[in-house]
């Protein structure tokens, strides 16, 4: 069956250090896959877009790897913040007009 | 920045009911979607929409649902029948097309209460 696998568990780092996010998937060849923030009772916030053919795309503190082997894209935050705190969300193409999300991971900055 | 915007906020209905969800997406995007959340749950898609007809719609979508984007702004979803497990919140988002670099703009969400 299709599985977007995000680690349910809640990720706690401290203040200044890189967070890293985990998205594996599996039975899906997507063409492209993004990340998402939602903070609590919003709306999910674009964050990053990285295709197929590219290992790697950076946005300010953000970095997102895509490796179509493993099946499995990446996301670090480089000197977090409190404000970094929020639920992450990686989403992907399965192909035709829709994206599909995973459950999240829950990153919990602290000062 | 340009917003997408739902209205109400939160909506109070009675099962059986129909209710009717607003959303104005970005003026210059040509995508349009809904998805939904249930409390805890992951976010959900239901349905696209593009050139004026549904691109694509998920098992979720059944005939109870059904969207419409009446004039050149609004875009709406149709729940009719509302049922107590109808109740979640529900996103529109627009996309200026796929695959870019800029995702889905999402709105900030209705509350559905189903009672």
């Amino acid at each position: 069956s299709q599985k977007i696998e995000q680690n349910s568990e809640a990720l706690n780092i401290q203040e200044g250090k890189t967070a890293t996010l985990t998205c594996n998937y599996t039975n899906y060849s997507p063409a492209y896959l993004q990340w998402y923030r939602q903070d609590p009772g919003r709306g999910p916030v674009f964050l990053l877009l990285i295709r197929e053919n590219e290992k790697e795309k950076r946005k300010e503190r953000l970095k997102v790897t895509f490796d179509t082997t493993l099946k499995q894209s990446l996301f670090h935050i480089t000197a977090s913040q409190p404000a970094d705190s929020a639920t992450y969300l990686c989403a992907l193409d399965p192909g035709g007009f829709k994206t599909i999300f995973g459950a999240g991971t829950r990153l919990f900055v602290k000062a | 920045e340009p917003e997408v915007t739902q209205t109400p906020s939160h909506q109070v209905t009675q099962m059986g009911q129909e209710v009717i969800l607003r959303c104005v997406p970005i003026s210059n995007h040509l995508y349009f979607y809904w998805y939904r959340q249930i409390l805890g749950q992951k976010v959900e898609f239901l349905v696209s929409f593009y050139n004026n007809e549904i691109s694509e719609k998920s098992e979720i979508f059944d005939d109870q649902f059904s969207v419409e984007r009446p004039d050149g702004s609004n875009f709406t979803l149709k729940i009719r029948s509302t049922k107590l497990e109808d109740s979640a919140m529900y996103f529109c988002a627009s996309s200026a097309g796929t695959g870019t670099d800029y995702g889905y703009t999402f709105g900030s969400g209705t509350r559905l209460t189903v009672v």
